[in-house]
């Protein structure tokens, strides 16, 4: 099936500094992705998503960016805390047929 | 807040049983997904379905099959559990926004 590619699998970084996780996707079809984030023994939630036709989207300390020609986007966030430690995965989505593809998630930890 | 259950939340099975974990949503969305997560793996999609009586492969259908008997309700089979079907399965449902909504999610130990 398609594939979406989500690095890095694990990712460490001090309290107040940034974390980026990058995700490619093959189908030039995609124009929905979003982002779910999944605490321990919990189900994953969505924390933000973009649309195709937009190519940078913030909510508080949270930003994706897309690229398109590239087929690429990315979850950015600034100043870390500790409870952003969790699984994060990112998703590409064709909105015509529905068949939401996960990245295989990327496990940030936040050290104080 | 969408509403999706699962059941059971932990099932212990023997190999070549049967199983059959159930979902069902009450926000009335078009489009249900099983999943299956494991470590390393993240997310892969078994079936999905876009309405009633309606079921499509996933990625990894093999040793699955899906019922869709109403809008509410889409079962996950495996009628001959395998060892290497231990896992914990997530049920969602989405509709035209594109928001899935999980479950809490089903443990499955295939002994």
């Amino acid at each position: 099936g398609e594939q979406v590619e989500q690095l890095p699998s694990i990712l460490r970084v001090q309290e107040g500094s940034s974390a980026s996780i990058n995700c490619s996707y093959e189908d030039s079809a995609s124009n929905y992705f979003p982002w779910y984030k999944q605490e321990p023994g919990e189900n994953p939630k969505l924390i933000i998503d973009i649309r195709s036709n937009m190519e940078r989207k913030q909510i508080q300390e949270l930003i994706v960016l897309l690229d398109k020609k590239a087929k690429r986007f990315s979850l950015h966030i600034t100043d870390t805390q500790p409870g952003d430690s969790a699984m994060y995965f990112c998703a590409a989505v064709n909105t015509g047929n529905y068949k939401y593809v996960f990245g295989a998630g990327t496990r940030l930890k936040v050290i104080a | 807040e969408a509403a999706v259950t699962q059941s059971p939340r932990n099932k212990v099975a023997v190999t070549g049983g049967k199983v059959t974990l159930s979902c069902n949503q009450t926000n009335n969305h078009n489009n249900m997904y099983w999943y299956r997560q494991d470590t390393g793996h993240g997310l892969r999609l078994i079936h999905y379905s876009y309405g009633a009586g309606s079921t499509e492969k996933g990625d990894i259908p093999d040793g699955y099959k899906a019922s869709r008997p109403s809008q509410e309700n889409f079962s996950l089979i495996l009628e001959l559990a395998t060892p290497s079907q231990t896992s914990v399965y997530f049920c969602a449902s989405g509709g035209n926004t594109g928001q899935l909504y999980f479950g809490e999610g089903s443990k499955l130990t295939v002994l």
